[in-house]
């Protein structure tokens, strides 16, 4: 569902740490999801996405999971970097109803200790 | 690639001014752009789906003769904050989908505007 927060969820691992970044989404139609990457005073960076008919999908240091039983969503990175601090957010949508319409979560801050 | 950009970064306005700001696709043509709002420490609200050669959709709350958009072509789009007012002041940040054939539409978005109403 959207975000009416007043802040957000935060993350602070150590670097070289493994990262994991959860979400919980509201719509059960929901069948594609992506995570975005948002540095301070810059626009969302697409991360990697996942489609319902499947519960894991990986990519360069990264991994997403997803749990339509319980409509969770997470992001593993592994190794995190400083270069990874950043509030990461996750999206959801149904092409059928919604077109390309995204609906965003709350996000969480993700601070990276050296 | 797929690249987004928005024009300007940054402005400032006096109250009462209205402000354009300009969304391209540069590398794509775009199917969809669409507009988002986003206040310090919260998430991205979408303001406005904008097709080109058509009106926009405005989401629930949303005025659309405040917040005006034109889809002119397939690479660009503007939104103008008309009459802005200091509670207009946020990060305004634009998408555009880029369509490949089989695959689900993904989002590009822009770097952002961020406007301050004095």
């Amino acid at each position: 569902g959207e975000s009416v927060g007043l802040h957000l969820p935060t993350l602070s691992v150590q670097e070289g740490d493994n990262s994991i970044i959860n979400c919980a989404y509201s719509n059960s139609a929901s069948d594609y999801f992506i995570w975005y990457k948002q540095e301070s005073g810059k626009g969302p960076q697409f991360i990697i996405d996942i489609r319902s008919n499947m519960d894991k999908r990986q990519g360069q240091r990264v991994t997403v999971l997803l749990n339509k039983t319980v409509k969770h969503l997470s992001l593993q990175i592994a190794a995190t970097q400083p270069g990874d601090s950043a509030v990461y957010f996750c999206a959801e949508n149904n092409e059928e109803t919604s077109g390309s319409r995204l609906t965003f979560g709350e996000g969480t801050q993700l601070t990276v200790n050296p | 690639g797929a690249v987004v950009s928005q024009h300007p970064s940054r402005v400032i306005c006096k109250s009462g001014t209205s402000v354009k700001i300009e969304c391209r696709s540069l590398d794509f043509q775009a199917t969809t752009m669409f507009w988002y709002r986003q206040f310090p420490k919260q998430s991205l609200m979408l303001m406005a789906t904008s097709n080109e050669g058509s009106k926009a959709t405005y989401e629930q709350g949303v005025e659309k003769d405040k917040f005006l958009i034109n889809h002119a072509s397939l690479t660009l789009s503007t939104l103008t904050v008309t009459s802005a007012h200091p509670e207009d002041s946020s990060f305004y940040i634009c998408s555009a989908t880029k369509y490949s054939t089989g695959t689900q539409e993904t989002q590009y978005f822009g770097p952002g505007t961020r406007l301050l109403v004095l």
